[in-house]
């Protein structure tokens, strides 16, 4: 039973189009985050959503915009995509009532890798 | 604004070596430091979880101490493993339980 899924695992399409990248998680968790990973496997926070609402919003530009649909879902909307785009996007989640040795111990999904020619 | 450093960047070593990775970060405001292993084209695992209150979580051969005044982590692995090359992340837990993450260890274990 995955527990962080994230579809599609990858994703190649071209400079300009508007793609989606969705996520779910069933363990319950409250919290939701997206991180991308560049090509020198640097991984940086663009994303943090509690409920539904959104917590942090990193120096992302405004073609990014991350969807709440329920606590268990938090979809990335990427509008004009640029070449610079390119890298793997991470969710995660965690819980922060999940008794205080594991509180907010972040579980990430398998990543999807985003291509833009 | 939180930094995460990883030293040293890649380690190599035989098979049934015991060893340290470590984790240093500027400002020890930190909520809690979580240690990942990133596989090639993979996600990441989370191995150890250390809350801000903590000194250390043990794992198996897996332990993880923190020194907060310091800004300081260490990852020991004992009697390594060939199954354990991987690359080895440190991620420091900010207010808003954002992770700041380090660039990683490359580990290599040679049979």
């Amino acid at each position: 039973d995955t527990a962080v899924s994230q579809t599609p695992k990858y994703l190649v399409t071209q400079m300009g189009n508007d793609k989606s990248i969705k996520c779910e998680q069933n363990l319950g968790h409250d919290t939701m985050y997206w991180y991308k990973q560049d090509s020198k496997k640097f991984l940086k926070i663009m994303f943090s959503y509690n409920n539904k609402e959104l917590i942090i919003n990193e120096t992302v530009p405004n073609r990014f915009s991350p969807k709440s649909p329920d606590k268990a879902h938090l979809n990335l909307h990427i509008n004009s995509l640029e070449l610079g785009d390119s890298a793997v996007y991470f969710c995660a989640s965690s819980q922060r009532s999940s008794g205080r040795a594991k509180a907010y111990e972040q579980y990430f999904g398998p990543g999807t890798r985003l291509t833009v020619t | 604004k939180q930094e995460v450093t990883q030293i040293p960047a890649a380690l190599s070593v035989p098979e049934g070596e015991n060893l340290v990775l470590n984790c240093s970060f500027t400002d020890s405001a930190i909520y809690n430091l979580q240690w990942f292993r990133q596989d090639p084209g993979k996600g990441l695992t989370s191995l150890l979880l250390i809350q801000s209150s903590q000194r250390e979580q043990t794992s198996g051969r897996l332990n993880a101490s923190l020194d907060k005044s310091s800004g300081r982590s260490t990852l020991y692995i004992a009697a390594s493993q060939p199954g354990d090359s991987a690359t080895y992340l440190c991620a420091v837990g900010g207010s808003a339980r954002q992770l700041t993450f380090g660039s990683g260890t490359q580990l290599t274990v040679l049979p």
